[in-house]
């Protein structure tokens, strides 16, 4: 039990589709991410979120839109996704972003898969 | 910018094998170093860390020492497990980056 819950488990959606992923922590974390994570390649990370407030995107096209309504939650949103967005998606959280030793905690990643 | 190497794999060991994964890092100032793993459909765990030259982190029978001097960060255990068998990420994160970077990660396998 890691305190960071991600859901769904597994999507499947076609190109034309509008979804969302889910991320809560449940550990009082002040920082949180979105990473993707494809096949043969190294985690890429895409947002950032400190006190609610995205401190980072990391060039990601603008079919993915990040929503922080508050230090607990974390969303995804997804609409007109193509086939290579196929990937796992993790979420983390940590004290805050101030402090680089503070560790990351993850979420056990929505499977998405593009049709 | 920040950067970590980390050995390629697959690794396949023996059980009660002696394991070692490298990890180099290039980072401004002075990092704290991280091992997270990975197991089969699960999201990464952290497995050990360090904030500062020669700390030595260590977990469930892995450490590894941050050495300065070789900006490195292998990680060892003296006996694996089949229940080691898993995805093994170094990274790093600097005052200046304020993120995690990691490795490209190294697959180990290990066989009864």
């Amino acid at each position: 039990e890691t305190g960071v819950t991600q859901t769904p488990r597994h999507l499947v959606m076609g190109m034309t589709n509008k979804k969302s992923l889910k991320c809560e922590q449940h550990l009082g974390h002040n920082a949180m991410y979105w990473y993707k994570q494809s096949a043969k390649k190294p985690l890429e990370l895409m947002f950032v979120y400190n006190f609610k407030e995205q401190t980072e995107n990391n060039s990601v096209p603008s079919r993915f839109s990040p929503e922080c309504p508050n230090s607990s939650h974390l969303f995804l949103h997804l609409h007109t996704l193509q086939p290579e967005d196929s990937a796992l998606y993790l979420c983390a959280s940590s004290r805050e972003l101030a402090d680089p030793s503070y560790e990351q905690y993850f979420g056990p990643g929505t499977r998405l898969t593009v049709t | 910018g920040d950067s970590v190497t980390q050995m390629e794999g697959p690794v396949t060991l023996s059980e009660e094998a002696f394991l070692t994964i490298n990890c180099t890092y290039t980072a401004t100032g002075y990092p704290s170093l991280f091992w997270y793993v990975q197991y089969p459909g699960e999201g990464l765990q952290l497995l050990l860390k360090a904030t500062k030259a020669d700390d030595k982190g260590s977990n469930k029978g892995f450490e590894a020492t941050y050495r300065k001097e070789t900006t490195s960060f292998h990680l060892e255990k003296g006996s694996v497990q089949v229940s080691d068998s898993a995805v093994y990420f170094c990274a790093l994160a600097s005052g200046s980056a304020r993120q995690l970077t990691f490795g490209s990660g190294t697959q180990l396998t290990v066989l009864p």
